[in-house]
């Protein structure tokens, strides 16, 4: 199975709320990454978290890494409609040079 | 915006035709990706290339082949597409260091 489990699969809240996605990975890791996808369009990325990192943030995004636990989480604080998008944590195990696994990402929909 | 660029962005097109997907970077990266993905679905990655002259197969088993004779450039070609082919297939690069990678907006292949 992917290395990466996002859940939940499907998330929907309304504006203003507040956004969060869990991703659970089962090798280590040297960084963890986050990615958006809008429907039918190409991943951007959003954030990366090494290894050694137990906390990051970036605008409105707080993304957490814990590595006893294999998890990681991608909160969105005062989302906005234009939030609505897929989201995929991405695991760098740092062996095969480069290569991502990607998570199953969560759907979600933010209702104005 | 990324500087990658993948043509067409669609294609219908009928079983046994060959097809060439089209993937170019200006941003110099060495390192490109192939991706294959259903809609609402994880990214399964099926061609991978470290530079000029290089190229691997990755995780998911795909009958298409890939070609790297000039590194912006990373065709995608299946010699005779089957409706299991159809699918949204998405291209990537990363440069050397953070392996962050950057995507192109996909082409949705439908094969009737």
């Amino acid at each position: 199975s992917q290395q990466g489990e996002e859940d939940p699969q499907a998330l929907s809240i309304q504006e203003g709320e507040n956004a969060t996605m869990n991703c659970s990975y089962k090798t280590s890791i040297n960084n963890l990454q986050w990615y958006r996808q809008n429907s039918g369009r190409g991943l951007v990325h959003l954030i990366l978290i090494r290894s050694n990192e137990r906390e990051k943030h970036s605008g409105r995004l707080r993304v957490t890494l814990d590595t006893s636990k294999k998890s990681s989480s991608l909160l969105i604080t005062a989302s906005r409609a234009a939030d609505t998008a897929s989201y995929f944590c991405a695991t760098d195990a740092g062996t095969s040079g480069s290569r991502l696994t990607f998570g199953e990402g969560t759907q979600l929909t933010v209702n104005p | 915006e990324a500087d990658i660029y993948q043509t067409p962005r669609y294609l219908v097109i009928g079983t046994g035709k060959k097809i060439t997907l089209e993937c170019s970077q200006t941003m110099g990266h060495d390192k490109m990706y192939w991706y294959q993905q259903d809609p609402g679905m994880e990214l399964h990655l099926i061609h991978y290339s470290y530079g000029v002259n290089s190229t691997e197969k990755g995780d998911l088993s795909s009958e298409s082949t890939v070609s790297r004779i000039r590194t912006e450039h990373f065709p995608l070609t299946l010699e005779s597409a089957r409706p299991s082919h159809t699918s949204q297939y998405l291209c990537a690069s990363s440069e050397d260091k953070r392996n962050t990678q950057y995507f192109g907006p996909g082409t949705r292949l439908t094969v009737l």
